[in-house]
């Protein structure tokens, strides 16, 4: 079965430390792409970097970078230089092909806190 | 970039109307639209999955005569609530596909708030 786990529920980071969010991903799938986007308060769900199972280096957007072990199944997301507007729900997500549609498969969340 | 719409932003219905919500492509055409659930501090949870000009598929445990879509162009999916009662209150938020983009990239609408009475 296709599944994302976050185990975090929640985070704090002091501001302009850096902060790791947790995401392990199962799959039998030889092509899958993992997201990660962010949600405020406002809910409105803010993509913030992707990483395609093929691709060889880690993703960087900015100060999000994704660390991408793919033997370990592992896509944890890299938030350096945390800011206080980063305060949110992050979400990691899988799209997985299935019932003939690539559809998006998310993980719990975390709720990360960035403290001054 | 590509940007996805909903309308209303919130709606307050009282307990067996039917509650409709519209989400828009605003400068692509989607030919896949998904409808997600999130209840508080909760993930989303897909409903549906969106296709204009034919029936939409619904995930398990969706009831699909309760939640309606229709898909009837490449820029509008709609989502109607029967019979909402107060268990429907939830965050619902659609997102669509650009074909264009290298990796199928969903775009998100900024979500409808439903509050049943």
């Amino acid at each position: 079965a296709q599944k994302i786990t976050q185990t975090q529920p929640g985070m704090f980071v002091q501001e302009k430390e850096a902060v790791t969010l947790d995401c392990t991903y199962d799959t039998s799938d030889q092509s899958y792409g993992l997201f990660w986007y962010k949600q405020p308060s406002s809910g409105e769900m803010i993509f913030l970097i992707y990483q395609g199972s093929y691709d060889e280096q880690n993703a960087t957007e900015g100060r999000y970078s994704l660390n991408f072990q793919k033997a370990r199944k592992s896509a944890n997301l890299v938030i350096s230089a945390s800011q206080l507007g980063d305060s949110a729900m992050y979400f990691c997500a899988m799209r997985a092909f299935s019932g003939g549609y690539n559809k998006l498969i998310f993980g719990a969340g975390t709720r990360l806190a960035v403290h001054p | 970039g590509a940007v996805v719409s909903q309308h209303p932003s919130w709606v307050i219905c009282k307990s067996g109307t039917s509650v409709k919500i519209e989400c828009r492509s605003l400068d692509f055409q989607a030919t896949t639209m998904f409808w997600y659930r999130q209840f508080p501090k909760q993930s989303l949870m897909l409903m549906a999955t969106s296709n204009e000009g034919s029936k939409a598929t619904y995930e398990q445990g969706v009831e699909k005569d309760k939640f309606l879509i229709n898909h009837a162009s490449l820029t509008l999916s709609t989502l109607t609530v029967t019979s909402a009662h107060p268990e429907d209150s939830s965050f619902y938020i659609c997102s669509a596909i650009l074909l264009q983009s290298s990796y199928n990239e969903q775009f998100f609408g900024p979500g409808t708030r439903l509050t049943v009475l």
